[in-house]
């Protein structure tokens, strides 16, 4: 595989649930990030891990919990979710945690809360 | 004021045409500047990089405006494959750290 998979590409829970969403990057890049696109909504950074460390948490609620086994992985473990919460959650990863560096995004997880 | 700032569109505009994007950015001490194009339903992807004395790219030219924090994208001779949103970014931090914020986006739909 290349680029920035993610898994699974669709996901309905309802608010009770514990669900993950994964993220693997075949690029050997150091820098990882979570965002979340809903609808009519710009693109909000959620995210981001540089050399398997968190470097930012914008004010995410704690019912969001990312974790970064390595460089290579990203996940974002969900529970107790509100509808709100439904939208396009999306993984990319550049080379360093650095602007000058292209971010390539997966494809997204749409996630519907019922 | 929003921290960057897009007209939604939709533009519709036939094939050929010249059609022109303008993005707007509130924080003064922003170092980088790109668009990224997203096709419906799928992931952003980087179209270009913007750089202070402006960039062409084949039928796209990114220009920058620091006195009016402004950048706007030209695309000459649209393609029926250039319909998308186009979505305009810029980094927060004076810093350059990787931390985006992305434009709601400005919708493209060219026509035969």
């Amino acid at each position: 595989e290349t680029g920035v998979t993610q898994t699974p590409r669709h996901l309905v829970m309802g608010m009770t649930n514990k669900k993950s969403l994964k993220c693997e990057q075949h690029l050997g890049h150091n820098a990882m990030y979570w965002y979340k696109q809903s609808a009519k909504k710009p693109l909000e950074l959620m995210f981001v891990y540089s050399l398997e460390e968190r470097v930012e948490n914008n004010s995410v609620p704690s019912r969001f919990s990312p974790e970064c086994p390595n460089s290579s992985h990203l996940f974002l473990h969900l529970h107790t979710l509100q509808p709100e919460d439904s939208a396009l959650y999306l993984c990319a990863s550049s080379q360093y945690w650095d602007s000058s560096y292209e971010q390539y995004f997966g494809p997204g997880t749409r996630l519907t809360v019922t | 004021r929003k921290e960057v700032e897009q007209d939604p569109g939709p533009f519709n505009v036939p094939e050929g045409a010249t059609v022109a994007f303008n993005c707007t950015y509130s924080n003064s001490a922003s170092q980088s500047f790109f668009w990224y194009r997203q096709d419906c339903r799928k992931e952003p992807k980087l179209l270009m990089s913007v750089y202070s004395s402006g960039n062409e790219d084949g039928r796209f030219t990114a220009q920058l405006n620091r006195a009016s924090q402004y950048i706007s994208l030209l695309i000459r001779d649209s393609k029926l494959s250039d319909s998308a949103t186009y979505l305009c970014v810029v980094n927060m931090a004076s810093s350059n750290t990787g931390k985006l914020i992305f434009g709601q986006g400005t919708t493209l739909q060219v026509k035969p």
